[in-house]
């Protein structure tokens, strides 16, 4: 069946650090790919999106390309602040009726 | 624009106990889902309702969950008996409608411990 794959967390990162976050999935078709984050007290938010191969998706000064040929959709992010410290979750929709699955999530915690 | 709203944010019950957790979606939204999320793990689908009807209900354990959706708005899951394992965050969202490309929106969810 589909699935994601995420990597294991926590990350702990200093302030201005780049950040990686592998996802990589397994589906029929071609999926749309999402990354929904989830900082501490709040409710999943979708942070990015890519639905078609080679699209990238970006918000907030986060990065992520589909890749079909290594079916990987990894987070990046150039310089990281405490804010972005949360619970990261890669995500594939592959039928129709939008039904998201979630890999198991990666925490992150940026220190000053 | 108002968010999902879900109540209650959290609640402990002993098992064997009956419990039911509200969703109220964004206005307008057509699509309904009821994630569960276990400690450590990302939210696995329980159900889908497309306005009042379910679209999928496959990963839902249905001799002890139920769920509704009355006139295509509110939601409500229910748990009776609950088990030990039923532990988890309850997670309601809703989109607009439930193409692909449509952004779910989730609520703060209902954190259930069961003893």
């Amino acid at each position: 069946g589909d699935s994601v794959t995420q990597m294991e967390g926590p990350v702990t990162l200093s302030e201005e650090a780049f950040l990686t976050i592998n996802c990589t999935y397994t589906a029929t078709g071609y999926p749309s790919l999402f990354w929904y984050v989830q900082y501490p007290g709040e409710g999943l938010q979708l942070l990015l999106k890519a639905t078609k191969a080679d699209d990238k998706g970006s918000n907030k000064g986060f990065e992520a390309t589909y890749r079909k040929e290594t079916t990987s959709f990894h987070l990046e992010k150039g310089s990281v602040q405490v804010s972005d410290s949360a619970v990261y979750f890669c995500a594939l929709i592959t039928d129709s009726w939008g039904k998201l699955q979630f890999g198991a999530g990666t925490q992150v915690v940026v220190t000053p | 624009e108002a968010g999902v709203a879900q109540s209650p944010r959290y609640k402990i019950i002993e098992k064997r106990q009956s419990v039911a957790f509200w969703c109220n979606p964004i206005s307008g939204h057509a699509t309904l889902y009821w994630y569960q999320q276990i400690l450590g793990q990302g939210p696995k689908l329980l159900i889908q309702f497309q306005n009042n009807g379910v679209v999928d209900d496959s990963q839902l354990p249905k001799d002890r969950f139920s769920a509704e959706r009355l006139k295509g708005v509110d939601s409500t899951l229910k748990i009776q008996p609950a088990k030990l394992e039923d532990s988890a965050v309850y997670l309601c969202a809703s989109s607009f409608n439930q193409q692909p490309n449509t952004e779910a929106f989730f609520g703060q969810g209902t954190r259930l411990t069961v003893v």
